[in-house]
């Protein structure tokens, strides 16, 4: 099955800064590639996501990369502000036409004012 | 956007109770409803897929007759854990999609927690 390794696990950066955070995946055959924002105590916020027939996405300061030779995906996070803080995970989905989305381990992003 | 509501949001209870957390779409028939706990600081992990209609498949080392899920209608999913026990204390939270979509849509989670 498909597995998801995310990196870093916690990341701390000056508000203003960019943040980037990196995935890979072990499913060749996987083809949607969504990341998620989760503030403690609740649901996954859908933030970005990207399809294997593209292979960057960007929505004003977030933007995500894809590379299927290599099997990895990372979200960049431009002009960072203290309310980006939260927990982001990067997931993998598609591999067996289940929709199923396997979770990275999340990474934890501190903007520091 | 579709909506997916998940009660209840927390719950508590004693130790060989059993629990039931339902799944509603609001306003899309879910064709594939997926079940997730996440431990604290950790990420989510899949428990198990449910289709309308059809037994759900268990990911590898989750028991099914512990989390009984049952997917009658295109529009709720339940999870029961059956006889809790405080190694079950968890953040439950599902997620639904329909045909041709693989985008999902989460539910707003539970926090249970087994004295």
């Amino acid at each position: 099955g498909e597995n998801v390794e995310q990196h870093p696990s916690t990341l701390s950066v000056q508000e203003g800064d960019s943040a980037v955070i990196k995935c890979t995946y072990s499913d060749s055959a996987s083809n949607y590639f969504p990341w998620y924002k989760q503030e403690l105590g609740k649901r996954p916020q859908l933030i970005i996501d990207i399809r294997s027939n593209v292979g960057e996405k960007k929505d004003q300061r977030i933007a995500v990369t894809l590379n299927k030779t290599a099997k990895h995906f990372s979200l960049h996070i431009t002009e960072t502000q203290p309310e980006d803080s939260a927990v982001y995970f990067c997931a993998a989905s598609g591999g067996d036409s289940s929709y199923k989305l396997i979770f990275g381990s999340g990474t934890r992003l501190l903007v520091r004012p | 956007g579709a909506v997916v509501s998940q009660h209840p949001s927390w719950v508590i209870c004693k130790s060989g109770t059993s629990v039931k957390i339902e799944c509603r779409s609001l306003d899309f028939q879910a064709t594939t409803m997926f079940w997730y706990r996440q431990f604290p600081k950790q990420s989510l992990m899949l428990m198990a897929t449910s289709n309308e209609g059809s037994k759900a498949t268990y990911e590898q080392g989750v028991e099914k007759d512990k989390f009984l899920i049952n997917h009658a209608s295109l529009t709720l999913s339940t999870l029961t854990v059956t006889s809790a026990h405080p190694e079950d204390s968890s953040f439950y939270i599902c997620s639904a999609t329909y045909r041709g979509r693989e985008k999902l849509f989460f539910g707003s989670g539970t926090q249970l927690s087994v004295l």
